[in-house]
């Protein structure tokens, strides 16, 4: 099955800096890669995502590009501010029928220093 | 519009108690989709449902079981508590079967096996 790494796991970022998350993935037949962010005590909430026929997707101050020789994918988030501040995953998935679900990276805490 | 509501928020349960867990979707969300979260494990995928029919299923013992109702609301159970089910369970929605249009997680029920 798909197995998705991902880095740091641990970020901590002065306000107004940029931050990077990277993640890789295994399945060369996944072809969705959505990022989410989950606050203290709430569920994980869609931010961007990307699909295999693009390489790069912007959204304000959210980016993601998307390698799929190398099969990784990074979230950019600039001039970052305290609400930033939350744990963030990467998943992948073969979209469509048959998929069997997200599998998730073990997520990074982004730390916004004032 | 009401977001993906689980009840209850909290659960305790004795080992050996079995547990159902409740989750609306979002309205005209079809897909229901089930997932575990644990600190040492992240999120992991237990299985979707849409019209009805379980359509995917992840890596969980038969203990772990759903179903979905006419009105697309779902339900999870775990029969035969065990001290390791311990976990936030996040049900997510979205508009068809696998993950081309994205999850709208709940806040998920936190469940603890004493």
């Amino acid at each position: 099955g798909e197995n998705v790494e991902q880095h740091p796991s641990t970020l901590s970022v002065q306000e107004g800096d940029s931050a990077v998350i990277k993640c890789t993935y295994s399945d060369s037949a996944s072809n969705y890669f959505p990022w989410y962010k989950q606050e203290l005590g709430k569920g994980p909430q869609l931010i961007i995502d990307i699909r295999s026929n693009v390489g790069e997707k912007k959204d304000q101050r959210i980016a993601v590009t998307l390698n799929k020789t190398a099969k990784h994918f990074s979230l950019h988030i600039t001039e970052t501010q305290p609400e930033d501040s939350a744990v963030y995953f990467c998943a992948a998935s073969r979209a469509g029928g048959g998929a069997d679900g997200l599998t998730f990276g073990k997520g990074t805490h982004l730390i916004i220093q004032p | 519009k009401a977001g993906v509501t689980q009840t209850p928020r909290y659960l305790i349960k004795t080992r050996g108690q079995q547990v159902t867990l409740s989750c609306s979707p979002i309205s005209g969300h079809r897909s229901v989709s089930w997932y575990q979260q644990t600190p040492g494990q992240g999120l992991q995928f237990l299985f979707e449902y849409f019209s009805e029919t379980q359509r995917n299923k992840g890596n969980f013992p038969g203990r772990f079981s759903g179903r979905q109702f006419s009105n697309s609301r779902s339900e999870m159970n775990v029969s035969t508590l065990e001290l390791g089910d311990s976990a936030l369970y996040l049900c997510a929605s979205s508009l068809a079967v696998g993950n081309s249009y994205g999850y709208t997680f709940g806040s998920g029920t936190r469940l603890t096996v004493v």
